[in-house]
């Protein structure tokens, strides 16, 4: 099944500077899914990116999905401490899911 | 509309015992997973069931198993527990191969 590759694993920020983390793929994607887990909690599904060169935007965090379909981009604007957490990405394999393993991102008020 | 629950949130194991997690779901959803998440190794699949009487193995299924009882529940069986299987478990449930969504978790820990 397709595989992804998630950089960086950790980003540890002040609060209001901005955060990247990027998701790549060596073969052509159909669609790319991004979670959210908060420390201690679960995944939650943020958003999913399915058409070429796609931009999405959910009040400060852009989502960007390559103009290839191999790769794909999370970007949070002034991080806030309510940011923190882990973003995976997520591509679909069969009837199920091949998750990235995560960036971890902390943000120090 | 409780979404996806599972149980026990919490367990505590010596080598060898066994144990089922159990999970649910109310959304009428056609595919449920498990997972396994251990620290800098991501989610990885351990099963998934496609749908109601199908099951599949995942990406590490060694030491476990799973039933599909219904459309709302899938356990996952530890017949013979080890440390190596310490880790904290999800359930999740999808309509297809489309958004998941993630029980809270269980968190097991093997003595």
């Amino acid at each position: 099944g397709q595989q992804v590759m998630q950089i960086p694993q950790y980003q540890h920020v002040q609060e209001g500077e901005d955060f990247t983390t990027y998701c790549n793929s060596s073969t052509t994607l159909s669609n790319i899914q991004w979670y959210k887990q908060r420390p201690g909690g679960h995944p939650v599904f943020l958003i999913q990116l399915v058409k070429s060169g796609e931009v999405k935007k959910q009040k400060r965090l852009t989502f960007q999905f390559g103009e290839a379909k191999k790769n794909s981009s999370l970007h949070i604007t002034a991080t806030q401490t309510t940011d923190v957490g882990t973003y995976f990405c997520a591509v679909v394999s069969g009837y199920a899911l091949n998750f990235g393993k995560g960036t971890s991102l902390l943000v120090t008020p | 509309n409780a979404g996806v629950t599972q149980t026990p949130k919490f367990q505590v194991l010596k080598t060898g015992q066994s144990m089922t997690l159990q999970c649910a779901q109310d959304m009428n959803h056609n595919s449920m997973y498990w997972y396994r998440q251990d620290p800098g190794m991501g989610l990885r699949l351990i099963y998934y069931s496609a749908s109601e009487g199908t099951t599949d193995k995942g990406e590490v299924p060694n030491g476990y198993n799973v039933s599909r009882l219904n459309k709302r529940e899938f356990s996952l069986r530890l017949e013979s527990a080890a440390p190596s299987q310490t880790s904290v478990y999800f359930c999740a449930s999808s309509p297809s191969t489309d958004t998941q969504y993630f029980g809270p978790g269980t968190r097991l820990t093997v003595l």
